[in-house]
């Protein structure tokens, strides 16, 4: 089991529909990230949040918009998608040694989304 | 900008073989390396890391590693696999100086073992 929480874990949307995707920790992670993955490929970086900043943005289209409401909670908006952007879309949070934040990142069990 | 590469794109072997998967990283500074394992439909899970000390890591399921740092290497090895090993296997790499503390995944392999 993982403790990172993503939900919905399947979701079904329209290219007109806007929907959400969240993600949460209680781990006091203050960095959490937002990875898609295309079947048999590896994860691929989308956005990073540091201390609820946006710090790293992969030049993701802005049809998906990230959201950092706290440190626990990352979410990620989705509108007027494309079926082509169809993957699972993992969140993740990255560890600490006492105060020092690792290399290390926690993954949740994904959101896997079908655009239609 | 670091990058990842695994040789073996597919691995097909029979249970009870020996695994060795080969992984190398393009950085010249610190880093963490890890290795994941997706199985089919499921989501990643990881199979063992090295921050430092001791290269030789174990992790779960019977997998070790070895971090080999002049050849910039972390192979995964296993000396006999089971059917339920089947799985896509990732390395990753996290540079710790690198600007945003981006973890970058390998390729990865997709390993097929034979009952």
């Amino acid at each position: 089991d993982t403790e990172v929480t993503q939900t919905p874990k399947h979701l079904v949307m329209g290219m007109t529909n806007k929907k959400s995707l969240k993600c949460e920790q209680h781990m006091g992670h203050r960095a959490m990230y937002w990875y898609k993955q295309k079947a048999k490929k590896p994860p691929e970086l989308m956005f990073v949040y540091s201390y609820e900043k946006l710090s790293i943005n992969e030049s993701v289209p802005s049809r998906f918009s990230p959201e950092c409401p706290n440190s626990s909670l990352l979410n990620l908006h989705l509108h007027a998608l494309q079926p082509e952007d169809s993957a699972l879309y993992l969140c993740a949070s990255r560890g600490v040694q006492g105060s020092v934040p690792t290399g290390e990142l926690f993954f949740g069990e994904g959101s896997r989304l079908t655009v239609l | 900008a670091q990058s990842v590469s695994q040789h073996n794109h597919h691995v097909i072997l029979s249970e009870a073989a020996s695994l060795e998967l080969g992984c190398n990283y393009s950085y010249g500074g610190t880093v963490n390396l890890f290795w994941y394992v997706q199985y089919p439909g499921q989501h990643l899970q990881l199979l063992l890391k090295y921050f430092s000390g001791d290269p030789l890591v174990k992790g779960i399921k019977g997998f070790e590693a070895e971090f080999i740092k002049s050849k910039f290497s972390f192979n995964l090895r296993k000396p006999s696999v089971q059917w339920s090993d089947t799985a896509e296997y990732f390395c990753a790499v996290n540079a710790l100086q690198a600007a945003g503390n981006k973890l970058t995944f390998g390729g990865g392999t997709r390993v097929l073992v034979k009952p």
